[in-house]
């Protein structure tokens, strides 16, 4: 049982660039969720899914893109990296209706230059 | 979700118990009280939740009060590893808007 597999542990891009950060679970959750932390700082919720097919927007969700086509996935994509988006980046998934926590991915460490 | 209010920063000795309060006086009748801990740029750690009566498991003890509107989670016996960023969260269980907002958090130094 793996939990939550975050993907690329670290990375370091170019201003404008793009790319996708990968999420997977396999606990069969129904909602997932994305968060971003800042050094010295708490989370911030990026964006979440309560289930396939539906997502919806946090706290700052302004530079990301999500979907969820599965069960099991749920990838963040930047569209156009700038140095604010310079932070790690954690992935959680949550059994959802009822009380479940949440699980939470080892994270991936993003640096834009 | 109803706003939580903790302190910054708090520290304890070794071996003895950790207090860790948390403020939630606009909870809900709803609303579940969550903790979680970060230890050093990890993901967070789910530790423990309860709606009304004292919950206890295997890592914290959760007390909240009577009128629901504080809570303390108590780590027994604290040790170097405890040392981390403990996040108190309060949220519906069960609803389709569900999204979880972590603040500041209490971070708790653990010392020997």
């Amino acid at each position: 049982n793996a939990g939550v597999t975050q993907t690329p542990k670290f990375q370091v891009l170019k201003t404008g660039q793009s790319m996708t950060l990968q999420c997977a679970q396999d606990m069969n959750h129904e909602y997932m969720s994305w968060y971003r932390q800042d050094p010295g700082m708490g989370l911030r919720l990026i964006h979440y899914s309560v289930g396939a097919g539906i997502t919806d927007q946090g706290e700052v969700p302004n530079g990301y893109n999500v979907s969820r086509s599965t069960t099991e996935d749920f990838p963040l994509r930047l569209l156009s990296a700038a140095p604010s988006q310079t932070s790690v980046y954690f992935c959680a998934s949550s059994q959802g209706r009822g009380v479940g926590g949440y699980t939470f991915g080892s994270g991936t460490r993003l640096t834009v230059v | 979700d109803a706003k939580t209010t903790q302190p910054t920063s708090m520290d304890c000795a070794e071996g003895r118990a950790a207090n860790l309060p948390c403020n939630h006086s606009t909870i809900s009748g709803n609303e579940y009280v969550y903790w979680y801990r970060q230890i050093h740029s990890q993901g967070p750690q789910y530790i423990i939740h309860g709606l009304k009566n004292n919950e206890t498991n295997e890592m914290a003890s959760l007390i909240i009060t009577e009128d629901r509107k504080s809570s303390t989670l108590i780590l027994p016996h604290a040790t170097l590893r405890d040392t981390a960023v403990y996040y108190c969260i309060v949220r519906v269980a069960d609803t389709g808007g569900f999204k979880t907002i972590f603040g500041a958090g209490t971070r708790l130094f653990v010392k020997a």
